[in-house]
Parts: C-alpha cells; structure tokens; sequence
C-alpha cells in the first residue's frame, strides 16, 4: 500500500519566516495531495491541495509543489504569522478511491 | 448545515465496555471514513464505507466494527474497550463529485482506564 513520510516532525520559525514542509509518497499512482491544518484542540480542514497534472499551486501566502518523478511535494507557508501554529497533515490517495494515507504531521511553531 | 458532526465529545470507559461512537453529515456525501488519532502517529484509518450499507476494513481495524444503515450514518462500535483504544477518534465524510477533499468532524477523545 502507499506510504508517506512527511518531515521535519516540529518546526519552528519566527514571525514573518517562511516555513517549508516535506513529504514523499511511495504509491506512482497516487495523484491527490491534499494538506490539511489542525489547529490545537480542533478538527482537521483542508488548506489546499494539488493533482498530478499540476506542478504548483498558490493561495495567497500559501503554496503547494509537486516533484511526480521525485515523488515528493512540499507546502510553502510565507510571512508566516502566529495564527499559521497549528499541526499540518499531509496525504496522498490515488484517483477513484477516496482513501488517503496520511503522513505523522508537522507541528509548526511561529514565534511573535 | 451542520457539516460533520459527532456524538459524544467525550467518554471514559472502563476496560471490558462497550461503546457505539455516532457520526452524521447532512452534505450527502457517498463516503464515509472512521480515524484515530494519538500523539506522532498522525490520522489512522479505521473503518470506511463508499455508500450506505457497505463497510470496509482500514489500516487498524482491529476491536472496532461499524455500521452504515443510513447514507448520513456511520457508527463505530467498541465491544470490549481497552486502554490501547484511548484516543481522539475522528469521522470524515467526501463526496463522489468532488475532488477528494474529506470533511472531519469535530472528534471524540475516548480514555479507556
């Protein structure tokens, strides 16, 4: 089955730091990767979230990569603000199943 | 619309109880998925079901079993608790004629003593 590692396990940064997060997928067929946030006590959401026929993805201070031959995709926080700590989820799942397989998550602190 | 919503917040059992977690969504979604959650180990899949009355089994399946009797349902049942069961334990649901996207429920933090 798939398996996806995401890294580092916590980051922290300073207000206005850019963040970066990693994650790796073992599954060639997968092509959805969705990024999800926790914040402290509630539920995941959905923050964005890339196919494979795409290379990147932007929503204002958020941005999502994909390396298909690399098999790697990466979310890119900038100017990051103390309201972006929260535990960040990715996933990969391959089309027509629904069933993603989630990496450990990333803790990301932001320091005022 | 209340999204995903789940019943209870929370609950203590004793070892050897029995339990039945309720999850609803009023999106009418086709799939609905069962999720636990402990401490670096990320969101686990327990159960799942692509429509109302099938069901099938996830990464850690063992000790819980489910239901789906209606399409907004989806109950996970515990026969016999044990400590390694305390967690926070997350229902999703997705549709068919999106692109994958799963909606969570609030969550239920269960201690099993």
């Amino acid at each position: 089955g798939e398996n996806v590692e995401q890294h580092p396990s916590t980051l922290s940064v300073q207000e206005g730091d850019s963040a970066v997060i990693k994650c790796t997928y073992s599954d060639s067929a997968s092509n959805y990767f969705p990024w999800y946030k926790q914040e402290l006590g509630k539920r995941p959401q959905l923050i964005i979230d890339i196919r494979s026929n795409v290379g990147e993805k932007k929503d204002q201070r958020i941005a999502v990569t994909l390396n298909k031959t690399a098999k790697h995709f990466s979310l890119h926080i900038t100017e990051t603000q103390p309201e972006d700590s929260a535990v960040y989820f990715c996933a990969a799942s391959k089309g027509g199943s629904y069933i993603p397989t989630f990496g450990r998550g990333t803790s990301l602190i932001v320091h005022p | 619309n209340a999204g995903v919503t789940q019943t209870p917040k929370f609950r203590v059992l004793k070892t050897g109880q029995s339990m039945t977690l309720l999850c609803a969504q009023d999106m009418n979604h086709e799939y609905m998925y069962w999720y636990r959650q402990d401490p670096g180990m990320g969101l686990r899949l327990i159960h799942y079901s692509v429509g109302e009355g099938t069901t099938a089994k996830g990464e850690v399946p063992d000790g819980y079993n489910v239901s789906r009797l209606k399409k907004q349902n989806f109950l996970l049942g515990l026969e016999s608790a044990a400590p390694s069961q305390t967690s926070v334990y997350f229902c999703a649901s997705s549709s068919l004629s999106g692109a994958g996207e799963q909606y969570f429920g609030p969550g239920t933090r269960l201690t099993v003593t």
